[in-house]
């Protein structure tokens, strides 16, 4: 199993421009989470999806959107970038509400400029 | 906002003594869990304490909660150079649909 992995590693946008990270998970996990982690701040909540056609706001969900038409797959997308949003972006996966260890993704850093 | 917050900030022990890391957090929790994280890489899930449970032990991981306090307390003896990593607390919030709130992390280093 390649657990959750995530595309692209590494991107660098120009403020305005939009993208889509896609986060895959290849464990039938019901839940899956996207995050942002940056310096002192420890990891803050953006969207998360309790099963597939379902999605739900985080802590920090403006500027964001998400989709998840199908189990494996987690979308997060940014229609129109911004500085604010340079980051490091983590997508992590949950079996069951009853099972409580989250799967992590390597992660994706994100600049822009 | 976050829920749980570390002590100290920073830490740096050497090799073969014992790192003791602190978390504190504010509301109800079904459970509290420790991760590390290496440098570059992602979250590592290292262990899980229940909110009845008082203390647990891994390897040579010990975690120690106490609700009456909100506070836990992650004991890593025996340290190796390879446990320098990031560590964080979170806590699995009563009614958050399990979602995690995270701490802001501890940075450990081990000198050899």
């Amino acid at each position: 199993n390649a657990g959750v992995t995530q595309t692209p590693k590494f991107r660098v946008l120009k403020t305005g421009q939009s993208m889509t990270l896609l986060c895959a998970q290849d464990m039938n996990h019901e839940y899956m989470y996207w995050y942002r982690q940056d310096p002192g701040m420890g990891l803050r909540l953006i969207h998360y999806s309790v099963g597939e056609g379902t999605t739900a706001k985080g802590e920090v969900p403006d500027g964001y959107n998400v989709s998840r038409l199908k189990k494996q797959n987690f979308l997060l997308g940014l229609e129109s970038a911004a500085p604010s949003q340079t980051s490091v972006y983590f997508c992590a996966s949950l079996p069951a509400v009853t099972y409580n260890e989250q799967f992590f993704g390597p992660g994706t850093r994100l600049t822009v400029l | 906002s976050q829920q749980g917050e570390e002590d100290p900030q920073a830490l740096s022990i050497q090799e073969g003594e014992n790192a003791t890391m602190n978390c504190s957090y504010k509301t109800s929790i079904n459970n509290l869990q420790w991760y590390r994280q290496n440098s570059g890489r992602g979250l590592v899930h290292l262990i899980l304490i229940r909110s009845n449970e008082r203390e647990k032990h891994s390897g040579r991981l010990r975690v120690t909660l106490d609700t009456s306090k909100k506070s836990s307390s992650l004991l890593i003896t025996a340290s190796r150079a390879a446990d320098t990593a990031s560590y964080f607390c979170a806590t699995d919030d009563t009614g958050a649909n399990s979602k995690l709130t995270f701490g802001k992390g501890i940075t450990l280093s081990v000198r050899p």
